[in-house]
C-alpha cells in the first residue's frame, strides 16, 4: 500500500460547483495533516492544515478520520482560480517529514 | 518575516556534469531543512533533510549529496548528472518542534533538464 494514495483525477466541474476529493495514508503513526494546492510548475503552497475535529476556511473544509486513515476536502462553489492540484500531505513515520501524495487535479471551467 | 531562496530557476545541463543548488532561509534560527524533487507527472519525492548544521539524513539512495554548512543554507550536488536526475527540486523549511505542524513552506524551485 503506497503511504499517501489519491484519485489522481482530473475533476472537471463547472464554476459554482461542489467537489470533494479524498486521500487515504497508510502510517497510523502520522500525527499531522495538511493539503497543499500547487499551480502549473510552481512550488506546493500550504492551503489548510487538517485536524480530527475538521476545519473550515472560507469555501474549503477538511476532515480527516484517523480510524480510517481518511483525509478529505471539501471545495464549495468552485471558482475558475480553484483550478489546481490538490496534494495531501501526512507526516512519516518518524516525524521528521511530509509525504506527499500524487495530487489529484481540478479543473474549473465557465 | 521568513523568506526562502532558491537559485537558479532552471538549469540545463549535459550528463556527466556537476550539480549544485543552494537554498538559504532568512528570517528564522535553526530550521529543518528539506530536499524534495518532482519528475515530470509524478508526486514529490523527499530526497534529503536536516535538523541541524553538518546533519543530513537521505531518504532514498541516489546519485545526489546534501550538506548543511550553515543554519540556513542547504545544497544539493552531484558529482556526475544522470538523465534520470531530471526534474523540479524544491527545496523547503519549517520550524522544529511544535511548529512543523503548521507546515513547510518551499522555495520557487529549480526545474532541471539534464540531457
Amino acid at each position: 500500500r503506497k503511504e499517501v494514495e489519491q484519485d489522481p483525477g482530473p475533476f472537471n466541474v463547472p464554476e459554482g460547483a461542489t467537489v470533494a476529493f479524498n486521500c487515504t495514508y497508510s502510517n497510523s503513526a502520522s500525527q499531522s495533516f495538511f493539503w497543499y494546492r500547487q499551480d502549473c510548475r510552481k512550488e506546493p503552497k500550504l492551503l489548510m492544515s487538517v485536524y480530527s475535529s475538521g476545519n473550515e476556511d472560507g469555501r474549503f473544509t477538511a476532515q480527516l478520520n484517523r480510524a480510517s486513515q481518511y483525509i478529505s476536502l471539501l471545495i464549495r462553489d468552485s471558482k475558475l482560480s480553484d483550478s489546481a492540484t490538490y496534494l495531501c500531505v501526512v507526516t512519516n513515520q518518524a516525524g521528521t517529514a511530509l509525504i506527499f501524495g500524487k495530487g489529484t487535479t481540478l479543473s474549473v471551467s465557465s | 518575516s521568513q523568506t526562502i531562496h532558491q537559485w537558479p530557476a532552471t538549469l540545463v545541463q549535459p550528463v556527466g556534469s556537476p550539480l549544485s543548488l543552494e537554498c538559504t532561509v532568512e528570517g528564522t534560527s535553526n530550521p529543518n531543512l528539506y530536499w524534495y524533487r518532482q519528475a515530470a507527472g509524478r508526486g514529490l519525492q523527499l530526497l534529503f533533510y536536516s535538523v541541524g548544521i553538518g546533519q543530513i539524513s537521505s531518504e532514498v539512495p541516489q546519485n545526489l549529496s546534501a550538506s548543511r554548512p550553515q543554519d540556513r543554507q542547504f545544497i544539493l550536488s552531484s558529482k556526475k548528472l544522470l538523465l534520470s536526475d531530471s526534474g523540479f527540486y524544491l527545496c523547503a523549511w519549517t520550524g522544529s518542534g511544535a511548529e512543523r505542524r503548521y507546515g513547510y513552506t518551499f522555495g520557487s524551485g529549480t526545474r532541471l533538464t539534464v540531457v
